[in-house]
């Protein structure tokens, strides 16, 4: 199995546009997670799915983020608009059990 | 509020000598744990986990202890090696897949 992927891998956009990031899970995992990684905060837990149904979004921050999962093999995360403080390494994992496989992340600076 | 924290960010050693990383929560009710490295431009991967109903899991030269009575968790690595260099975040669960992570110990093992 190639592992979670992610994409783009870098994207520099700027302040008030609109930004998506894709994650394709590890076949047959039922559980997607959207982490973002920053200096002050960490590993933060943005938003996870089960079976493509959004379970818990309480670390999404704002109303401009958002994330769908239409597909067992599919997930973005959408910024919209974007701005600085946005600027972060944001990864998407993938798990069956307890364990989490992550993608290579995506990251993001928003000038 | 973090409920997972790693108080030192940075830890430098010597080869061949012990790591000891560190792991603080709040939470009483959580009742697994994970250590998790990191290597530069790659997404976290799984080292090693324990459950609450243990104090001790060992894996290779990878022993994670935890103390429930202190709510603190820590990771031994003996010996180091140079390889070891990474960040190292540890994470816990109360159930549900849902994990919270620390903001990482960025571990330098010097040859």
């Amino acid at each position: 199995d190639a592992g979670v992927i992610q994409s783009p891998r870098h994207e520099v956009t700027e302040m008030g546009q609109e930004v998506t990031l894709r994650c394709k899970p590890i076949s047959g995992h039922d559980y997607l997670f959207w982490y973002r990684q920053t200096m002050m905060r960490g590993l933060e837990l943005l938003i996870y799915f089960n079976n493509n149904v959004p379970i818990d979004d309480s670390g999404m921050p704002e109303d401009r983020f958002s994330a769908k999962m239409p597909n067992a093999s599919f997930s973005t995360l959408k910024i919209q608009p974007s701005e600085p403080r946005d600027s972060a390494v944001y990864f998407c994992a993938s798990s069956i059990y307890n364990e989490q496989f992550f993608g290579p992340g995506t990251r993001l600076t928003v000038l | 509020d973090q409920q997972v924290k790693q108080n030192s960010p940075s830890l430098s050693v010597q080869e061949g000598r012990i790591s000891i990383l560190n792991c603080d929560y709040t939470n009483s009710m959580f009742d697994y744990f994970l250590w998790y490295k990191k290597y530069p431009a790659e997404g976290p991967t799984f080292l090693i986990s324990i459950s609450s109903i243990k104090d001790k899991n060992e894996d290779g030269r990878f022993t994670v202890f935890l103390n429930k009575s202190a709510k603190h968790l820590s990771l031994h690595i003996v010996p180091s090696q140079p390889g070891d260099s990474a960040v190292y975040f540890c994470a816990a669960s109360a159930g549900f897949n849902k994990f919270y992570f620390g903001s990482g110990t960025k571990l330098n093992v010097k040859p």
